[in-house]
């Protein structure tokens, strides 16, 4: 099973609401990638997560907040939003080896509209 | 500094035809990997191949073919006989050993619209 799932696949919500993206994969992989992604530009890279820790947060404002309960899952909870945060929000899931960078796998994306 | 670049932002093409797109990296790393994802009008990124920096043989998989070459810092990508959902948006990424978390750089992509 080289999935990787995304729920939902679109969301409106307004600049008060609290919402959160879900992403599961079980392809057994240790790292798991949240990216930001505007229209006609490539993925940004918002958070990394390599055995359940967060290693990298790419100076995401605290109105995204990542969280990994067990190693399938990643979530991203989202709160007091802007309108410029309005994206395709993309999971990613790789396996994790020293010194090498496996492919990463994606879901199909939560459409995020912000009002 | 932008690492990566794909210096066509669009390409049409008439199926049948072929098109190649052109993918130039930057780095200081003597490890490195490089990988191309399809990205269709639905959304989800797909990953089509990867490359490391010590395997320069080109590939070919079905119509689709790779040409790497280090001495012009280069792997471009080939679609031969194109076909009307072959039309996506084309990223070339590099992702360096130096990186332990396998953070990938993203050129700006190529926009490939095959018309009947």
């Amino acid at each position: 099973d080289t999935e990787v799932t995304q729920t939902p696949k679109h969301l409106v919500m307004g600049m008060t609401n609290k919402k959160s993206l879900k992403c599961e994969q079980h392809m057994g992989h240790r790292a798991m990638y949240w990216y930001k992604q505007k229209a006609k530009k490539p993925p940004e890279l918002m958070f990394v997560y390599s055995y359940e820790k967060l290693s990298i947060n790419e100076s995401v404002p605290s109105r995204f907040s990542p969280e990994c309960p067990n190693s399938s899952l990643l979530n991203l909870h989202l709160h007091a939003l802007q309108p410029e945060d309005s994206a395709l929000y993309l999971c990613a899931s790789s396996g994790l080896r020293q010194g090498a960078s496996d492919e990463q796998f994606f879901g199909p994306g939560t459409r995020l509209t912000v009002l | 500094a932008q690492k990566v670049t794909q210096a066509q932002t669009e390409i049409s093409v008439v199926e049948k035809e072929d098109v190649t797109l052109d993918c130039v990296y930057e780095t200081r790393d003597t490890t490195y990997y490089l990988f191309w994802y399809k990205q269709p009008p639905s959304g989800e990124l797909v990953f089509l191949i990867r490359r490391n920096s010590f395997d320069e043989q080109n590939e070919i998989s079905g119509r689709y073919s790779w040409n790497f070459q280090k001495s012009t810092s280069s792997f471009n990508f080939t679609i031969t006989a194109s076909q009307v959902v072959d039309s996506a948006v084309y990223f070339c990424a590099l992702s360096e050993a130096a990186d332990s978390w396998g953070k990938l750089q993203f050129g700006a992509g190529t926009q490939v619209v095959v018309t009947p």
